[in-house]
């Protein structure tokens, strides 16, 4: 059973950081590309950011580069994405997805809320 | 503004059918077949249910289908079931401009 399992969200004040996890089982990590892929409250969807197999390769939404890292450990079936000088706009639900022309599997999503 | 067009909401009664509409450009929904669409039930994570236009993963009934003309595709539900009152989305690759990949705005799916 695929499973995607999110970590690492929280209320967080504008200009902090957060480190996103997710760990993920049932399929081979290291084979496929990895999406963050966000949500705000009451809104659509929105690719943040994805990342090649063997992570030489990292492309992100323009809103957020400079300041959001994604990264993998394949070692660890470990997607991560390091978030810094966050917004009051970041605030979503931030799912991670294996991504392999469609995003064929979602984690359950982990809440930011940036908010003084 | 999201990159891709659907209607807000659409709605049917049960053993009809309806269809979403997803329209872009030729820079994305017109130039790749690299369309999906995603259910997504209230506190849910999204679920693919088509991908590469008209494909449907393992365990995704057949009553869900997809198609694309030009730089609009389509999602049909047909024999509409109370299970399918859900969010869908439409996804599209759109190549080098940024962002790669673009989204719908969403249709909200009523089965009354």
């Amino acid at each position: 059973e695929v499973q995607l399992v999110e970590s690492g969200g929280g209320l967080v004040q504008p200009g902090g950081s957060l480190r996103l996890s997710c760990i993920v089982s049932g399929f081979t990590f290291s084979s496929y590309w990895m999406s963050w892929v966000r949500q705000a409250p009451g809104k659509g969807l929105e690719w943040v950011a994805n990342i090649k197999p063997d992570g030489s390769a990292k492309y992100y939404v323009d809103s957020v580069k400079g300041r959001f890292t994604i990264s993998r450990d394949n070692a660890k079936n470990s997607l991560y994405l390091q978030m810094n000088s966050l917004r009051a706009e970041d605030t979503a639900v931030y799912y991670c997805a294996q991504h392999s022309g469609s995003y064929n599997y979602w984690g359950q999503g982990t809440l930011v809320t940036v908010s003084s | 503004q999201s990159a891709l067009t659907q209607p807000a909401s659409v709605s049917g009664s049960p053993g009809q059918s309806i269809t979403i509409s997803c329209t872009g450009t030729s820079s994305d929904v017109g130039n790749y077949n690299l369309v999906s669409w995603y259910q997504q039930h209230p506190g849910k994570a999204p679920k693919l249910m088509i991908y590469e236009v008209n494909k449907r993963p393992s365990g995704v009934p057949d009553r869900f289908s997809g198609s694309k003309s030009g730089n609009t595709a389509s999602l049909t539900v047909s024999g509409l079931q109370a299970e399918d009152e859900a969010d869908y989305y439409c996804s599209s690759y759109a190549g080098s401009n940024n962002p790669p990949w673009v989204f719908g705005g969403g249709t909200k799916l009523t089965v009354l």
